[in-house]
């Protein structure tokens, strides 16, 4: 069975620009979240989605939105881009809510 | 709040040693999921070993295996017969096993392994 994967896996923006970054889970798995990962902060929570309804969001800014489509593929978007946004976006799947998470190898990201 | 702590930035170990990972965390809930991943180089994050806190058996998964003290909250990793490919940041992690939890992963800092041949 084919992992997480994520696209793209870089990027180079420059600040002010938005970005959509999208994530297919493993063939199955419904609940999708999305992770930020910097040296200083380690990894931060972004949001988590479940049959397509955002169940939870971690304590970023309005600037970062995300969305889930029925075949549970996920998006994430960051508006309005700044220096300190640059980082590994990490996304992980997994078939239930309470299940374990099967993480991709992220994307990642640098605002110029 | 539900915290992980791992107090070891980094740690060594030479190649067909043993070596322990610790990790405290802090949680009032009896229901819970607790994770070692491992990130190497590369960045893929890799699940290495899982414990459910209501099972008082220890997991073992080949060469890992966990200490699990639930009263004391800790988790401990041991790597047996270390390996060149162990080399990686490793990562405690803890979600709540309610059904009715968001699927939120609280990590703790990692914990740098170096193996030395």
């Amino acid at each position: 069975k084919a992992g997480v994967t994520q696209t793209p896996r870089y990027l180079i923006k420059t600040r002010g620009q938005q970005v959509t970054l999208s994530c297919s889970p493993i063939s199955g798995h419904r609940s999708v979240s999305w992770y930020q990962q910097t040296p200083g902060q380690g990894l931060q929570f972004l949001f988590e989605y479940f049959s397509e309804t955002q169940r939870n969001k971690g304590n970023f800014p309005g600037r970062f939105s995300g969305r889930q489509f029925s075949n549970s593929r996920s998006e994430m978007n960051v508006s309005t881009l700044e220096l300190g946004d640059s980082a590994l976006y990490l996304c992980a799947s997994s078939l239930l809510a309470t299940d374990t998470q099967y993480f991709g190898p992220g994307t990642r990201l640098t605002v110029l | 709040a539900q915290t992980v702590t791992q107090s070891q930035p980094e740690m060594s170990v030479q190649e067909a040693e043993t070596v322990t990972l610790s990790c405290t965390y802090d949680t009032s809930e009896s229901d819970y999921y607790l994770f070692w991943y491992k990130q190497p180089p590369s960045r893929q994050m890799i699940l290495v070993i899982r414990q459910e806190a209501y099972k008082q058996q220890n997991a073992t998964e080949n060469r890992f295996s966990v200490n699990f003290q639930k009263a004391a909250k800790s988790f401990s990793l041991k790597i047996s017969d270390s390996q060149l490919g162990d080399a990686a940041m490793y990562f405690c992690a803890y979600r709540e096993g309610r059904k009715t939890s968001y699927d939120k992963v609280i990590f703790g800092p990692g914990t740098s392994l170096s193996v030395i041949p």
